[in-house]
This record gives C-alpha cells, structure tokens and sequence, in this order.
C-alpha cells in the first residue's frame, strides 16, 4: 500500500543537538510539506518543496533545516538554534501544485513527537 | 465556542446525536477546502472536501457546509459513535504562486459520550 513513513515515532534531543527526522513517500506525490502541531494549537508551516531540489520557507523555518534530493524523501533538520523544538512533527505529501488538477488531497505521516531533555 | 491559551474548543455529545463542528477561515481568495480528522498520536484524515464553487458536499454521514459570504465552513456527522472522537480541523488552500499550501485552524475536540 502507498504512504507516508515518518521515522523516528518518538526521539529525544539533549541540548545543543542537531536532529534528523525522516520523511519518505512511496504515493509519487511530488509537493512535500513539514508542520509543527503544539497542545491546542494548529498545524504551522515550516517548509515545502513542490519538486525535487526547491523548497521554501514556511511561517516557522528559523531554527530549521531541509532537503529534497529525491522525490521520495524530504529529511527535517531541527538544529540548536531551534530554541523550544519540543513538538509533535507531522510530514505531509500532494500530488502537486498545479491549479489545473482536481485532486489536492494531502496525505498525512503519523507523526514523531521530539522532546528536549 | 471559543477558547484561549492552550485549550481547544471542545464539543461533547451523546452517541447518536448529530454533530455541528465550525470553523472560520481567514482569506477570502481561498478556493478549496477540506475537513480533517486527528485521533491522539496520530497523523490527521482526509473526510472531506469542498470547493468554494459549491455550497454544500455529502459523505458518508458526514456533509460539509460553505458559506463564502461570511467565510464560514461546518462538518456535520450524522448519528455520533464514540470513535468519532478526536480533533478536527479544517484547512484552507491559498494559492501563492500557483502553488497551493493548505492552512489549518486549531482544531475542535468531538467528544462523544456512549
């Protein structure tokens, strides 16, 4: 079955640590997004990427890095100078961004949930 | 109703009971729409779409209202079960470029009491 594979489901950063959270897709989609959900907030922008090799800066990049190298795969950075990267992290796919296509549907992973320690 | 700081707004009912979830959305230019579902520790769940072209769009048991004068978007589910419970959100597509970026309101909790 197609889907999105979010790994690790669960990971813990001390101080000062750079971390990796990984994304990969096997719908085809080429647009690839990356959201923060914190308690009784909505899902907030960090970046996207509508093809392999561009990605662009959501609402809340600072403190964040990423990557698409390949179309399966969009890699999250959460590096030190994320100052509060404790979060549930949530990767997201779509077919595109062409206007002209009906179908927009967003295929969500399930998650990692990052904690500070 | 509405809620501050890190409450979301909550709507309790009875198994069986229909359900009225709202949402307000910001840009008047935003064409399409969609409802989401979240259950705890897990990804949201595509329920249903809308196009702003329409006014009204059924699922199974649930249908979702447009209302473009006042920028006003409801779910209803029919006959409430209690694994109806969790969040849901509805997102807004705006079009920067060409590209379309969805963006999602904080959510409701669907409480459903058995």
């Amino acid at each position: 079955d197609g889907g999105i594979t979010q790994s690790p489901k669960y990971l813990f950063r001390k101080e000062g640590q750079n971390v990796t959270l990984s994304c990969e897709q096997n719908l085809n989609h080429d647009a690839m997004y990356w959201y923060r959900q914190d308690p009784g907030q909505g899902l907030r922008l960090i970046y996207y990427s509508q093809i392999v090799n561009d990605f662009q800066k959501g609402d809340i990049a600072e403190g964040y890095s990423v990557s698409r190298e390949k179309k399966e795969s969009f890699p999250l950075t959460v590096t030190s100078a994320q100052k509060n990267p404790t979060a549930f992290y949530l990767c997201a796919s779509s077919i595109d961004s062409v206007r002209a296509l009906a179908n927009y549907g967003y295929t969500f992973g399930s998650g990692t949930r990052l904690t500070v320690v | 109703g509405e809620s501050v700081g890190l409450h979301l707004p909550t709507l309790s009912v009875q198994e069986g009971d229909n359900s009225i979830i709202n949402c307000a959305y910001s840009n008047s230019a935003s064409d399409y729409f969609i409802w989401y579902k979240q259950e705890s520790g897990k990804g949201p769940q595509f329920i249903i779409d809308i196009r702003s072209n329409m006014d009204k769009r059924q699922g199974q048991r649930v249908t979702v209202l447009l209302n473009k004068t006042v920028k006003h978007l409801s779910l209803q589910i029919a006959a409430t079960q209690p694994g109806d419970s969790a969040v849901y959100f509805c997102a807004e597509n705006i079009a920067p470029g060409g590209s379309y970026i969805p963006t999602f309101g904080r959510g409701t909790s669907l409480i459903v009491h058995p």
